[in-house]
């Protein structure tokens, strides 16, 4: 059975702080990963792709570690707006994609 | 990306019955995906929506239960037919654009009483 596991959380953070996210996978074939951000009552939006080498988009960055298995997402300098739930998801090959159930993350003033 | 949209946005339905959900994209698109989120839950595929065939259902989806239609590259319909409450979830269609990487339509929220 191929599983994505994450930590549900939630995280509560104060504004400003630095937030990171872990999640693995267990299928070693899977072809590529990324973050999905969903709001409440929301459809699941695409926040970023993962490479192997990394890759950062301002605030945010994602790391993967195919030995291991395991992808990360850093969020820098939180913002209220970054309240969300975010998805771990794997694509396992023929556009076949495998959810992670989310980490709830609560940024406060 | 594209701009995908659903219909009905949300409906109220009696057990029994069935609703046709669309899905319809402003392009044209190879790849179509019918999704579910249960409550408190995940994303769960449901089918893949082929062009000129039949869908391609996961394990535990039926084609009885969850009939696909997908006429051409832009629009895709899901129905759920036989509803029971246990039908209750948040219906979501998605296309790919690009190589592996997938885009949502807003959902259609389903309630069976």
């Amino acid at each position: 059975r191929k599983e994505v596991e994450q930590d549900p959380g939630p995280f509560n953070v104060p504004e400003g702080a630095t937030v990171a996210f872990n999640c693995t996978y267990s299928n070693s074939a899977s072809q590529s990963f990324f973050w999905y951000r969903q709001d409440c009552r929301k459809e699941p939006k695409l926040l970023m792709s993962v490479y192997s080498s990394g890759n950062e988009d301002g605030r945010f960055t994602a790391q993967l570690n195919r030995a291991s298995q395991y992808i990360s997402l850093l969020i820098r300098d939180s913002k209220l707006s970054d309240s969300a739930t975010y998805l771990c998801v794997v694509n396992e090959g023929y556009s076949t994609l495998t959810f992670g159930k989310g980490t709830m993350l609560l940024v406060s003033p | 990306s594209a701009v995908i949209s659903q219909k009905p946005s949300r409906d109220i339905c009696q057990r029994g019955t069935s609703l046709t959900i669309q899905c319809q994209v402003d392009s044209q698109v190879t790849m179509m995906f019918w999704y579910r989120q249960q409550p408190g839950q995940s994303l769960t595929l449901i089918a893949t929506a082929n062009q000129g065939s039949e869908a391609t259902y996961e394990s535990g989806f039926v084609i009885d239960k969850f009939p696909i239609s997908r006429p051409n590259l832009t629009f895709s319909t899901l129905t759920v037919s036989n509803m029971s409450p246990e039908d209750s979830s948040i219906y979501l269609c998605s296309v790919e654009l690009v190589r592996q990487t997938q885009y949502f339509g807003p959902g259609t929220r389903l309630l069976v009483l």
